[in-house]
Parts: structure tokens; C-alpha cells; sequence
């Protein structure tokens, strides 16, 4: 399976502010997923991104919310802008070998005070 | 979509012993069940999975079964050890949407 690279691993931020999160494969890939996990939680797909065309977003997320990049088919990102405390949570990318597979970065840790 | 029900939410076990985590999924049409296992401050990390024509997978210590009637599948950690303790995610993808589904997570604790 390709290695994903995921940065930052952690960060405090203010409220009001964005940050955004980089995800890095090592190989090509079609389709790159990036999830939410809450404290203690299971994980929630936040959006499918496809390169060259516009992510795709489950129900209870939106674009201005989380926008997505997907320049090229070894990189994408994904931003948490205007964040309040409960944006507070552990953001994850993956992509699949094959169409099930799962593979994951080792996670991006967000407090937000 | 689908649905997938976790349980236990924690566990904990003697050094040796077994454990076992239960799945529930709602939709027939889901085929592929992987099991994660997430330590503390990483990302998920899949230890093994079955698809639906196939009843039990094992791979060492670990064993999947499947029963697509009762739409349930169950994770069998044999001979535990302490390294064995994280969180447990069950999951499934449906034919249609190839999307993964995630159970609640289990969190296994394994006493020395």
C-alpha cells in the first residue's frame, strides 16, 4: 500500500482562525478520503477528492466550511476555516488500494481554544 | 445507507485470555468487513478483513467471522497480550456507495 505523510500531526489554534492540513502519498492514487474523528468517537467521512474535479461532501459538511485541494494524484488538502471548539478533533486522510481497502495517514490533532 | 453497531464499547481481559468484538450492519448489499485497530495518537491500521463469500479469515492470533443472514460479523483476538490494547474499529462498504462505514470502536484493554 502507498505511505501517507500527514501535517501537521497536532496544532492548537485560535478560534476564527483556518488551518490547513497536508496529506502526502507516496504512490499515485485515484481518490483520497478525508474523515473526522471526534474525542472518543468513531471515525465520519468528511469528503471524497477526486484530482482534477470538485470533492464531494458527505451530508453535515460544506465546502466553505472544509474546503478541499486535490492538485495531483499524490496530494491533497483539506482546510478547517473559521474554526470554533467544536471543530476541536483528530482529522484523518486515507486512501483505498483497490475500491475498499483503507489506508491512513497517522492523523492530525486539532485543539482549538 | 448503511449502519454498522459496535459492542462492546470496553473491554478489558487477562493477559492469555480471548476477546471478542461484535458487528451489526444494515445493509445486504454491503460485501467488504475490515477491522482497524487505533492506538493512541495514530491513525487507524487495518488487521485484517473478509469479504462476504467467505465465513472466517484468520491470520494468527486473529480470526474474522461472517454470517451475512444475521448481517453480523465478530473479531476473535486469541492468546491476548498487552500490546494488543487500543481501540477496535469494525467496518463495512456497501456494493454501491464503496464507502467505508465505521462501527463505534471498541476500547480493548489487556491486563499484565
Amino acid at each position: 500500500s502507498a505511505v501517507i505523510s500527514q501535517k501537521p500531526s497536532r496544532d492548537i489554534c485560535q478560534r476564527g482562525t483556518s488551518l490547513t492540513i497536508q496529506c502526502q502519498v507516496d504512490s499515485q492514487v485515484t481518490m483520497m478520503f478525508w474523515y473526522r474523528q471526534q474525542p472518543g468517537q468513531s471515525l465520519t467521512l468528511i469528503a471524497t477528492a477526486n484530482q482534477g474535479s470538485e470533492a464531494t461532501y458527505e451530508s453535515g459538511f460544506v465546502i466553505d466550511k472544509f474546503p478541499i485541494s486535490r492538485p495531483n494524484l499524490t496530494f491533497s488538502t483539506l482546510t478547517v476555516s473559521n474554526m470554533s471548539p467544536e471543530d476541536s478533533s483528530i482529522y484523518l486522510c486515507s486512501h483505498h488500494r483497490g475500491d475498499t481497502e483503507a489506508f491512513f495517514g497517522q492523523g492530525t490533532r486539532l485543539t482549538v481554544v | 445507507g448503511e449502519n454498522v453497531e459496535q459492542h462492546p464499547s470496553t473491554l478489558s481481559v487477562q493477559e492469555g485470555d480471548s476477546a471478542v468484538i461484535k458487528c451489526t450492519y444494515s445493509d445486504s448489499a454491503s460485501n467488504y468487513f475490515p477491522w482497524y485497530k487505533q492506538e493512541l495518537g495514530k491513525g487507524p491500521q487495518l488487521i485484517i478483513d473478509i469479504r462476504s463469500n467467505v465465513g472466517e479469515k484468520k491470520d494468527q492470533r486473529i480470526a474474522v467471522t461472517l454470517n451475512k443472514t444475521a448481517k453480523h460479523f465478530s473479531l476473535h483476538i486469541t492468546e491476548t497480550q498487552p500490546e494488543d490494547s487500543a481501540v477496535y474499529f469494525c467496518a463495512a462498504v456497501s456494493g454501491s456507495a464503496r464507502q467505508l462505514t465505521f462501527g463505534s470502536g471498541t476500547q480493548l484493554t489487556v491486563l499484565p
